[in-house]
């Protein structure tokens, strides 16, 4: 079993509706969760952040984590062509090397 | 890319040769690290520093070696390269506060015959 898995994709949604992004995790001591965005060709990007159960809402972008259920999602309300990229869920269990263990991303288009 | 570049941003090399991939930061954050990024594996923590001289591995150490003489610079060297390391490299920064987020640089394409 992958520590991260996301769902394997790709996905294409219409412009204007809700993309959701799936990822779940195995080590239950995880502490620490990101999303970030990735262009074709280009670095990522960091666009959320949450550690706590529940909901954490920026602009378009809603994360929400279930720490229970070791599950984390992105919503990405109001989808534009411009959100089509590859996102990328990321884990840390904390700790003094404060690593990051990703999954190996989802690729999201948005259909004009 | 939060005050962060590598160099060279593009480089062909042959099987067996040196190379030394440069991590330059401006955020004088504490925690630094190298990813590859191949199909099919997402990224790939290779090694990271967390302070000048203070260094460990990460997931797929092998084959690679790290410096970090001063803050600002993170060093990635193979020292033979094969063409396994056929990747594209990233520098991620992290300041060590209460956050465990990472920024990254550009990355550099790596390419070898």
């Amino acid at each position: 079993q992958k520590e991260v898995e996301q769902n394997s994709g790709p996905l294409s949604v219409p412009e204007g509706a809700i993309a959701s992004l799936n990822c779940t995790y195995s080590d239950r001591v995880s502490q620490s969760f990101f999303w970030y965005r990735q262009y074709s060709g280009k670095s990522p990007e960091l666009i959320m952040s949450i550690y706590s159960n529940g909901d954490k809402e920026d602009g378009r972008f809603t994360a929400q984590l279930n720490k229970a259920s070791q599950y984390v999602s992105l919503l990405i309300r109001d989808s534009q062509p411009s959100d089509s990229a590859t996102y990328l869920c990321a884990v840390s269990r904390g700790g003094s090397a404060r690593q990051l263990t990703f999954g190996s991303g989802t690729q999201l288009t948005v259909l004009p | 890319d939060a005050g962060i570049t590598q160099s060279p941003r593009h480089k062909v090399t042959e099987t067996g040769t040196p190379v030394t991939l440069r991590c330059h930061q401006t955020e004088n954050h504490r925690y630094m690290y190298w990813y590859r990024q191949d199909p099919g594996h997402g990224l790939r923590l290779i090694h990271y520093s967390y302070g000048v001289k203070d260094t460990d591995k990460g997931e797929v150490s092998d084959g690679y070696s790290v410096s970090r003489s001063k803050t600002e610079d993170f060093l990635l060297t193979l020292e033979s390269a094969t063409s396994s390391q056929t990747s594209v490299y990233f520098c991620a920064i992290s300041d060590g506060g209460r956050s465990y987020e990472q920024y990254f640089g550009p990355g550099t394409r790596l390419t070898v015959t």
